[in-house]
């Protein structure tokens, strides 16, 4: 069975500041790893994803994310925050090949951008 | 452009009411997803669908009644509803293959009377 814990319901930065949101995972399989951003009134969109090989993932709007096996993590980072971050960040996991397809998701991060 | 599009965006319905919601997809997934998002609570799944076939109901009412005629399309019949039911219900559609993101919809925000 898989799951992934997203410490902090709400992070507030400054506009400019580092962001971290911290995802935890756990599997009995080596995972498949996602970020998902929700913005107002719409769905959910792939942020970046880790499948296999090079563990720091680039994704879009200058988001990066590294994957750790030791430490069963996969925080997601962006070294500037900007106002139009402000949305919901959601971490999934799903099993590599053998196992579900289906991935299950955390509980969700608010991102909160101070001006 | 998602490419999963879902209608109608917003539905307000009484309790004693039937409706149907919409979701379709050109995307060439053959797996296709009911989730409910409610306020202060996760993500949950509702239905999977795989090439047509319902390979997953996480114990959901019988008040809420999937139909997928093909891969392309999903609906979600609506009947009877209570209050609860309020919140936004988003399809969603993958590759049936762990590494395959899912591509999500706009949703329908649903409000029970």
């Amino acid at each position: 069975a898989q799951s992934v814990t997203q410490l902090g319901s709400h992070v507030s930065v400054s506009e400019g500041a580092l962001v971290l949101l911290r995802c935890n995972y756990s599997s009995s399989v080596p995972p498949y790893l996602f970020w998902y951003v929700q913005y107002p009134n719409q769905g959910l969109q792939l942020l970046l994803k880790y499948t296999t090989g090079a563990t720091l993932v680039k994704g879009i709007n200058g988001f990066e994310a590294e994957f750790k096996k030791s430490e069963t993590s996969f925080h997601l980072t962006k070294p500037s925050a900007h106002m139009s971050d402000a949305a919901e960040y959601f971490c999934a996991v799903s099993d590599a090949p053998g196992g579900s397809y289906i991935p299950t998701f955390g509980r969700g991060t608010s991102l909160i951008v101070h001006p | 452009e998602t490419g999963v599009t879902q209608t109608p965006r917003h539905l307000v319905m009484g309790m004693t009411n039937k409706k149907s919601l919409k979701c379709e997809q050109h995307l060439g997934h053959n797996a296709m997803y009911w989730y409910k998002q409610s306020a202060k609570k996760p993500l949950e799944l509702m239905f999977v669908y795989n090439f047509k076939e319902q390979t997953e109901n996480n114990s959901v009412p019988s008040r809420f009644s999937p139909e997928c005629p093909n891969s392309s399309h999903l609906f979600l019949h609506l009947h009877t509803l209570q209050p609860e039911d309020s919140a936004l219900y988003l399809c969603a559609s993958s590759q049936d293959r762990a590494d395959g993101p899912q591509h999500f919809g706009d949703g329908t925000r649903l409000s029970i009377l």
